[in-house]
């Protein structure tokens, strides 16, 4: 099932902060974020595993919390290259050792001056 | 630049022709899967290949297939294309079969039109 990511879309002045959910209704491994630019490759940015939290980039980081199935990315003192639509891919188990990546429809962050 | 190749960048067919789309994955990766897409749309899972093995299917249609060749280059084949097939299609690879803590690096895309 496709993970629900909110808000749908976001407007930032520089220097504003965000946070971007991902929830899931089935159980998690893994949470999996990327960051997409307009017509690009979407391009990872980091994963968390269970109750881990990482930071994959400067000022971007994330949580997962396992008894919700959510994770949450947070950028802080957004700048302007921030800009594109961001996509998290939740990893459940496929069978035979494979875990799956199911991507929710992204959030759009617009980063103005 | 992630590693990940793809070709064409754009196609630009008619209904009812076939194409074929050709993803060669990055240095040393075993898996291959293949992504649609759509306007506004988040990335729909379509296939999995594993050293040359399907390993996975998402929301592929009939008209679709795909395979992964001995040198672990991978093609997708879309036929009868239709209005709606249009579309980025993306490749992806990774390490290994697909584990959890693994991470996909995605090609550039190929855009179809289909007029």
């Amino acid at each position: 099932q496709q993970p629900v990511q909110s808000p749908q879309a976001v407007i930032l002045r520089e220097g504003e902060d965000a946070v971007i959910n991902c929830s899931s209704s089935k159980a998690l491994y893994s949470v999996h974020w990327y960051r997409q630019k307009h017509g690009e490759a979407p391009v990872f940015l980091m994963i968390l595993l269970k109750g881990g939290e990482q930071k994959g980039h400067d000022k971007i980081s994330a949580s997962f919390n396992e008894k919700k199935q959510q994770s949450s990315l947070y950028l802080t003192a957004s700048q302007l290259s921030y800009s594109g639509t961001y996509f998290c891919g939740t990893a459940a188990y496929s069978g035979a050792g494979s875990y799956q990546l199911t991507f929710g429809k992204g959030t759009k962050l617009s980063v103005i001056p | 630049d992630s590693g990940v190749t793809q070709t064409p960048k754009h196609l630009i067919t008619a209904t009812g022709q076939r194409v074929t789309l050709r993803c060669s994955p990055r240095s040393g990766d075993l898996s291959v899967y293949w992504y649609q897409q759509s306007l506004d749309q988040g990335l729909q899972f379509l296939i999995q290949y594993y050293n040359g093995e399907e390993r996975a299917k998402g929301n592929i249609l009939e008209r679709f297939s795909a395979q992964q060749f001995p040198d672990l280059h991978s093609e997708l084949n879309l036929s009868s294309l239709e209005l709606g097939d249009s579309a980025l299609y993306f490749c992806a690879s990774s390490p290994t079969s697909g584990r959890a803590l693994e991470t996909q690096y995605f090609g550039p895309g190929t855009r179809l039109l289909v007029l």
